[in-house]
């Protein structure tokens, strides 16, 4: 498969808990990006990466929330202290920079539930 | 800022009968890209289709057609020949061109193909 991929596609934990989440984009995509969807909205920007360079994020992204890039390849996500509001599904996507439309090649998505 | 605005939250259509998707839009970028998704209930976002603001024609792929008016901001997507498996969340997004942002999503609209 050389689809976006991410692990783990469901995690519940209980308010406090740290969590990490795995992305690992299409082989040749150079930005890796990190939405965040709650039931009945679209998703919603949190922060984007090219190469091994955090370019953007979003004020969603408050200071529990971590993403990282490290080599340019896979990117996790990580909230730390999670509290019930974090409760979303989050969302990978990749794309390459140039290209004919930008168009973002999305992951299935990894489902949070805070208890 | 960039904002999809779609304000039907639920559709339904026969099978085989078109339907028509609404999407507005608010830009101040002079070049844009709209674009539209389908999240089936697995949660993966899929790329439909793409239309570009100094585009001449409107977008077509199959039985998808991006009905574009510039000076209504409007990009409605029209899916000919309805399928079952066409019920799925329908999601306009936006972001300014060439592809250096992020996408700005709607809230969606759901589809619902009947027999």
């Amino acid at each position: 498969d050389t689809g976006v991929s991410q692990d783990p596609r469901h995690k519940i934990t209980k308010r406090g808990q740290n969590v990490t989440f795995r992305c690992d984009p299409i082989s040749e995509h150079n930005r890796l990006y990190w939405y965040r969807q709650t039931l009945g909205q679209g998703p919603e920007f949190l922060t984007y990466f090219q190469n091994e360079a955090q370019l953007e994020k979003s004020r969603l992204l408050s200071d529990r929330f971590s993403a990282e890039r490290p080599k340019g390849s896979f990117s996790t996500l990580e909230i730390q202290r999670t509290e019930q509001g974090d409760s979303a599904m989050y969302l990978c996507a990749s794309s390459l920079q140039t290209g004919n439309t930008g168009e973002l090649f999305f992951g299935e998505g990894s489902r949070l539930t805070v208890l | 800022a960039q904002k999809i605005t779609q304000t039907q939250p639920g559709m339904f259509v026969q099978e085989k009968e078109a339907v028509t998707l609404d999407c507005t839009y608010d830009t101040s970028d002079p070049s844009y890209g709209l674009f539209w998704y389908k999240q089936p209930s697995s949660g993966e976002m899929i790329f439909l289709i793409y239309q570009g603001s100094y585009d001449q024609q409107n977008a077509t792929e199959g039985r998808y057609s991006l009905n574009f008016q510039k000076a209504r901001k409007s990009a409605n997507l029209v899916i000919s020949a309805s399928q079952l498996g066409d019920s799925a969340m329908y999601f306009c997004a936006m972001r300014a061109m060439p592809g250096y942002s992020t996408l700005t999503f709607g809230k969606g609209t759901m589809l619902l193909v009947s027999p």
